[in-house]
């Protein structure tokens, strides 16, 4: 099975804070990679897929990055609504692996 | 509008069973690939598995495998999960997730979410 590994696991910042949460695969999956967002008790939504493709209706602050094993998730500037858990995942084979989440945090 | 709605969680013993539905709307249900997704409460994210179009391929997280099946009656739009043999360790939202584009594992739509409970 692919590891997904998310750097840091939380992470404290403030409104208009530039933040990068990174995701390493224990193998490479080319740019089959796609980040989630997740705020409390709602489902996850679909940020960027394939690794820099930004989803329909995602604001542009959002962006990906990376290919092969080593990717980075940015909000160049942080909103009040971005906080949240944000999740890679790999899409490249099965079974279908998650990392294990980036809790950000108003500081 | 993509919409998703699970339905049959609820309180279930240890050992007991339980069928997991997803009623789909808003796009042709018969041309994407569908999944089953959970998470435990206060954890991450966890694929179950995922079923194809048609069909013809179906996958499931090892876990899962022999005590879980899906499935997928393209004519009524829904989506299934039926899960035997339940552990405490199966407590968890289930949500039913819409690949974006045909075949592939990229979960562009999402459910609500059903809440299973497997306790004694």
């Amino acid at each position: 099975d692919i590891q997904m590994t998310q750097s840091p696991s939380s992470l404290s910042a403030s409104v208009g804070d530039r933040v990068t949460i990174t995701c390493r695969a224990s193998q490479s999956i080319s740019s089959f990679l796609n980040w989630y967002q997740q705020k409390p008790g709602k489902a996850p939504k679909l940020l960027i897929y394939a690794a820099s493709s930004l989803q329909s209706g995602v604001p542009s602050r959002f962006s990906g990055g990376g290919s092969g094993t080593d990717f980075t998730l940015t909000i160049s500037s942080l909103q009040p609504e971005d906080f949240a858990t944000y999740y890679c995942q790999q899409s490249y084979s099965t079974p279908v692996t998650f990392g294990q989440g980036t809790r950000l945090e108003i500081k | 509008e993509v919409q998703l709605v699970e339905s049959g969680g609820g309180l279930v013993k240890p050992g007991g069973s339980l069928r997991l539905s997803c009623a789909a709307s808003g796009f042709t249900f018969s041309t994407y690939s569908m999944n089953w997704v959970r998470q435990a409460p206060g954890k991450g994210l966890e694929w179950v598995s995922s079923i194809s179009s048609s069909s013809r391929y179906i996958s499931y997280a090892d876990s899962m495998k022999g005590r879980f099946t899906i499935s997928r009656d393209n004519a009524k739009n829904s989506l299934y999960l039926q899960m035997n043999s339940l552990r405490a360790d199966d407590t968890a939202v289930y949500y039913c997730a819409r690949g974006k584009s045909g075949g592939d594992y990229v979960h562009a739509y999402w459910g609500q979410g059903t809440l299973v409970t497997v306790s004694s």
